[in-house]
């Protein structure tokens, strides 16, 4: 099945600068793949997603980059805020429906 | 007010016993799903359902049980087999089915705690 790996499990870094978190997958027929933010003590809500006809994606500050040969997917948000503290999810579909989650990335926004 | 709803948000429980946890959704959603979420180990899916009358496994669904006997609910029992079972639920529906997947709308969680 599909496996997800995702890195790193925390980050911190400085008001203004960016922030990058990878995935890599391991199914080749995934197609879909969901960023979720997950603030302390909320419910985890999608931020972006990319499907895989595309090689990139960008909302505002956040974009999604993905290498379909290499099976990895990133995240990078620029120009960071104190509200962009939180836990950053990745996934992948595995089949019809079926989200398979990366561990997850706790990113840390320092003023 | 449209969203899913889960109950209890806290729930404390006895080794031996079972409990259900219960997901409602107003959304028309088709699918509907339950993760398990520890420190450190993402979510990782134990059932979904992507119609009524219908669920699969997923990847922890040992010591757990589902139903989906109705399109807008979605209870997951906690058996007393589940070796470990503290630890914060969350359900999750999609508006969509097949091929094409939908985002993810979760409920605020619940958090079982066995004593």
């Amino acid at each position: 099945g599909e496996n997800v790996e995702q890195h790193p499990s925390t980050l911190s870094v400085q008001e203004g600068d960016s922030a990058a978190i990878k995935c890599t997958y391991s199914d080749s027929a995934s197609n879909y793949f969901p960023w979720y933010k997950q603030e302390l003590g909320k419910r985890p809500q999608l931020i972006i997603d990319i499907r895989s006809n595309v090689g990139e994606k960008k909302d505002q500050r956040i974009a999604v980059t993905l290498n379909k040969t290499a099976k990895h997917f990133s995240l990078h948000i620029t120009e960071t805020q104190p509200e962009d503290s939180a836990v950053y999810f990745c996934a992948a579909i595995q089949g019809a429906q079926k989200l398979v989650f990366g561990q997850g990335t706790r990113l840390t926004i320092n003023p | 007010d449209g969203g899913i709803t889960q109950s209890p948000k806290y729930l404390f429980r006895k080794e031996g016993q079972n409990v259900t946890l219960s997901c409602e959704q107003n959304l028309n959603h088709d699918a509907m799903y339950w993760y398990r979420q520890d420190p450190g180990q993402g979510l990782r899916l134990i059932y979904y359902s992507q119609i009524v009358n219908d669920f699969q496994k997923g990847d922890i669904a040992e010591g757990y049980s589902v139903s989906r006997e109705k399109k807008e609910s979605f209870p997951l029992t906690v058996t007393s087999a589940q070796k470990n079972p503290t630890a914060f639920y969350l359900c999750a529906s999609s508006p969509r089915t097949g091929g094409d997947t939908g985002e993810l709308f979760f409920g605020e969680g619940s958090r079982l705690t066995v004593l």
